[in-house]
Order: C-alpha cells, then sequence, then structure tokens
C-alpha cells in the first residue's frame, strides 16, 4: 500500500520569497507522483507530474518539483511566490496510471502574505 | 486533457434528504472517479465507476449510501443518500486527463447539511 507525507500542514511566507512545500511517499512499487492546488473555493487542479524521465519536473505557475527516489521525496518548490499562490497544495501517489491506488496526501496550506 | 462539468457547484440540504451530483465529461473515458473532502481535510477516494459495471467502493463505502450510476462513457451521477451533517462535505469526480497527463478534477460540489 502506498501513502503520502506532508509534514507541513501550514506554510505562510512574503511575497516574493522562495518557497518549499515537502511531500514523503512510501510505495513498494515504482510510483507515479503528483502536485494539486486547491484555490480556495475551488475544485483541484494538476501543477505537475513525474511519471518518468527526469527528475525535475517544472509545471505551471512558475512551480517545479524534484523526485528523489533514493528519499522518497517529491518535494514542490518556487522561486518567487505571489498573493495568488495562497491555495492548499495536495501530493499525490499512483502506482499506475489508470486510476487505481490514487493516494492524496493531507494537504499544505501556503499562505502567502503581502 | 478532458474537461470535466461537475454540477451543482453547491447546496444545501436537509437531513434525512438525498442529493445527485452530476458530472459530465467532454469525451469518453473508461474510468471515472468520486472522492469526498471534509472540512479541513485531504481527498479520500469513494468509488470507481466503469461503464457497464457496478462500481468498486473503497473501505468504508457502501452503494446504499453512495449510489453511482454510470450509464455511458460520458456520465455518471454520486448520489448522497439519507443525508446527516457527517455529509458536510466536497464531492468531486475525476478521470484520466489523458495517458501520461494525470488526472483531471471537477470543480466540485460543496455540500452543507442542517
Amino acid at each position: 500500500a502506498q501513502s503520502v507525507t506532508q509534514l507541513d500542514s501550514q506554510v505562510p511566507v512574503f511575497e516574493e520569497a522562495p518557497v518549499e512545500l515537502r511531500c514523503n511517499y512510501s510505495s513498494s512499487v515504482s510510483v507515479y507522483l503528483f502536485w494539486y492546488v486547491q484555490y480556495p473555493n475551488q475544485g483541484l487542479q494538476l501543477l505537475l507530474k513525474y511519471l518518468s524521465g527526469s527528475t525535475l519536473v517544472k509545471g505551471i505557475n512558475g512551480f517545479e518539483a524534484e523526485f528523489n527516489k533514493s528519499q522518497t521525496s517529491f518535494h514542490l518548490r518556487k522561486p518567487s511566490v505571489h498573493i495568488s499562490d495562497t491555495a492548499e497544495y495536495f501530493c499525490a501517489v499512483s502506482d499506475n496510471n489508470y486510476g487505481q491506488n490514487f493516494v492524496f496526501g493531507p494537504g499544505t496550506r501556503l499562505s502567502v502574505l503581502p | 486533457s478532458a474537461v470535466i462539468s461537475q454540477k451543482p457547484s453547491r447546496d444545501i440540504c436537509q437531513r434525512g434528504t438525498s442529493l445527485t451530483i452530476q458530472c459530465q465529461v467532454d469525451s469518453q473515458v473508461t474510468m471515472m472517479f468520486w472522492y469526498r473532502q471534509q472540512p479541513g481535510q485531504s481527498l479520500t477516494l469513494i468509488a470507481t465507476a466503469n461503464q457497464g459495471s457496478e462500481a468498486t467502493y473503497e473501505s468504508g463505502f457502501v452503494i446504499d449510501k453512495f449510489p453511482i450510476s454510470r450509464p455511458n462513457l460520458t456520465f455518471s451521477t454520486l448520489t448522497v443518500s439519507n443525508m446527516s451533517p457527517e455529509d458536510s462535505s466536497i464531492y468531486l469526480c475525476s478521470v484520466e486527463a489523458g495517458p501520461g497527463y494525470g488526472y483531471t478534477f471537477g470543480s466540485g460540489t460543496r455540500l452543507t447539511v442542517v
């Protein structure tokens, strides 16, 4: 069985500062990894994904994440955040690309302060 | 990638009643997924709906409480039956966005049971 840990439930950061949202996973098989964002009162939007290939993945809105197999991590980063990045961020893992065994982490609330 | 229309976007319901949530996809998909997001929490998979067969429910969810229909490859409904205040959540449907594209989510239905 897979699981996802997001150690930080809340991350406050000032505008234009860098941010890293941490995600660790456990799985006994190869994984696919995802980051989703949920803006207030909205559904989920895919930020980026790692399926294979380069371990550094670039997504929308200037976000990127790096897959580290040895540390079983998939941390999300952005060099300079904006007020509009305030949202809930969910890391998710799947052992396939067909929807089964798709597990979400508990989420990290990013609050960007002026 | 697939685009999902989900409705209603929100509703306030009396306890003991039922609400049916609809998801329409702009392309044919094999599997559709229904999630629940309780207040302040992450997403939990309720069930997987395949066209032409009964939905597969996750542990803790039963068909009598959450009946699902999947009449064709572009549409599904989830009913929340005999509602209680504990059912107040956001309900989201999801489909595979396409091979290698992760998953697309509907905008969610924010349900409040009073």
